[in-house]
């Protein structure tokens, strides 16, 4: 993998599912993967950044996990709600501690129906 | 209280002429960036600043130029505006430089060159 890939690009669920998608970047190189969320008018905001092979991390409903050394990290919604329906971005740091550079995928795009 | 603002929000030119996009932050962040979403949807990264000096500097034409008259402030120059530049383009800021930082992201200029 060349760059940061998400799948799947686009996913309908129904009110109270489940779920999570991937995203999988180079493992080599690896600094940071930054999660966001972007709702449709909006800025994308920020979830999760995470550094460490292993990590693990939750906000809510929404949880991240980290394999760097597969290259790949999930996001999981737990009983989806119409509102958390929106573009989830991740983005890769390309292994530079000294700048801010973020690689981002195409995102998948969460539609919940009531 | 918006945290990273840009004006104008929308921006409607004919191809040939110079525009500039202004990019605010009121959060004390040191470092800020332009990014351009692309057609097909992709965020990339253009610019960053930390403490007004150019950190990072993209493959982007050179009739872009990034302007930070102090850290609180990112302006974007395009010079002679072609048809492919149109786009939205997003400011963002971050507390520093590094990788693991979080980047808050403002609402996005529409440029749409006619």
């Amino acid at each position: 993998i060349l760059n940061v890939e998400q799948s799947p690009q686009s996913l309908h669920v129904q009110e109270g599912d489940s779920t999570n998608f991937t995203c999988s970047f180079p493992s080599s190189n690896f600094y940071a993967l930054h999660w966001y969320r972007w709702e449709t008018a909006k800025s994308p905001e920020a979830l999760f950044v995470m550094t460490l092979n292993g990590d693990e991390k939750k906000k809510g409903r929404i949880s991240a996990t980290l394999n760097t050394k597969e290259g790949y990290s999930y996001l999981y919604i737990k009983g989806s709600q119409p509102e958390d329906s929106a573009t989830y971005l991740c983005a890769r740091n390309p292994g530079s501690s000294n700048t801010g550079k973020l690689i981002f995928g195409q995102g998948t795009t969460l539609q919940v129906k009531p | 209280d918006t945290a990273v603002s840009q004006t104008p929000k929308y921006l409607v030119t004919q191809m040939g002429n110079d525009k500039s996009i202004k990019c605010e932050q009121n959060l004390g962040h040191d470092t800020m960036y332009w990014y351009k979403q692309d057609s097909k949807k992709f965020l990339k990264i253009m610019f960053s600043y930390n403490n007004k000096e150019l950190i990072i500097n993209e493959t982007v034409p050179n009739r872009f130029s990034p302007k930070s008259p102090d850290k609180a402030h990112l302006n974007l120059h395009i010079n002679s505006l072609e048809l492919g530049d149109s786009a939205v383009y997003f400011c963002a800021s971050s507390q520093g430089p590094a990788g693991e930082e979080t980047q808050y992201f403002g609402p996005g200029t529409r440029l749409l060159v006619l």
